[in-house]
């Protein structure tokens, strides 16, 4: 069974920074293209970036780009999200999520519970 | 970037009704689309990619369909468990982009 599991989120200062790791089990972790997605209280989903199987292809959206860094580790089946200069507006549920298919990036197959960053002074 | 846009915005049915939801893109992502379900509190949950290509676990009164910047998702007799949010997203390319989501509510 495939398992996303989230951690790092938290409460963070305007322009401070936070790290997320995605601890990833149950699938041959290094097939896959992996992403970020978010989603702000009350509000629809919202894509932040993606990543190959092997990092030779890395996506960001507008809203992030500059500011955050994807990455991963196929040797700790992990997936991480480096997040700079934070704004308020950057608050929101942060899914892990795994691809459909092994010749990815395609869509979005499986989902982990999501981690909560909260950016407020 | 590609724009995704969806409409309605917010869906009013009952159950048996037959409803479409549609998503425009602002250029072609030929059959780089997909469809997700979201219930209030849980993740997201594939549906449909490439277009029209049913997940395993989903009834056939789903469908999907369309090319290039128009597609559209129709559930052919609503059930009581079919009523939650609908988001489409292309992955034809990088950024990829979601809609802003349908809510499917009763009636």
């Amino acid at each position: 069974e495939v398992q996303l599991v989230e951690s790092g989120g938290g409460l963070v200062q305007p322009g401070r920074s936070l790290r997320l790791s995605c601890a990833a089990s149950g699938f041959t972790f290094d097939d896959y293209a992996m992403f970020w997605v978010r989603q702000a209280p009350g509000k629809g989903l919202e894509w932040v970036s993606g990543i190959s199987w092997n990092s030779g292809r890395i996506g960001y959206a507008d809203s992030v780009k500059g500011r955050f860094t994807i990455s991963r580790d196929n040797a700790k089946n992990s997936l991480y999200l480096q997040m700079n200069s934070l704004r308020v507006e950057d608050t929101a549920l942060y899914y892990c999520a795994k691809d459909r298919s092994a010749v990815g990036p395609t869509a979005i197959l499986s989902w982990g519970q999501g981690t909560l960053v909260t950016v407020s002074s | 970037d590609i724009q995704m846009t969806q409409s309605p915005s917010t869906l009013s049915a009952s159950v048996g009704d037959r409803v479409t939801i549609t998503c425009r893109a602002s250029q072609s992502i030929n059959r780089g689309l997909a469809w997700y379900q979201q219930k209030p509190g849980k993740a997201p949950k594939l549906l449909i990619y490439k277009a029209s290509t049913l997940e395993s676990w989903v009834p056939s009164r789903f469908s999907g369909s369309g090319s290039g910047t128009e597609f559209t998702l129709t559930i052919s007799s609503l059930q009581p468990d079919d009523f939650a949010t609908f988001y489409c997203q292309q992955y034809n390319s990088f950024p990829y982009t979601f809609g802003q989501g349908t809510k499917l509510d009763i009636k």
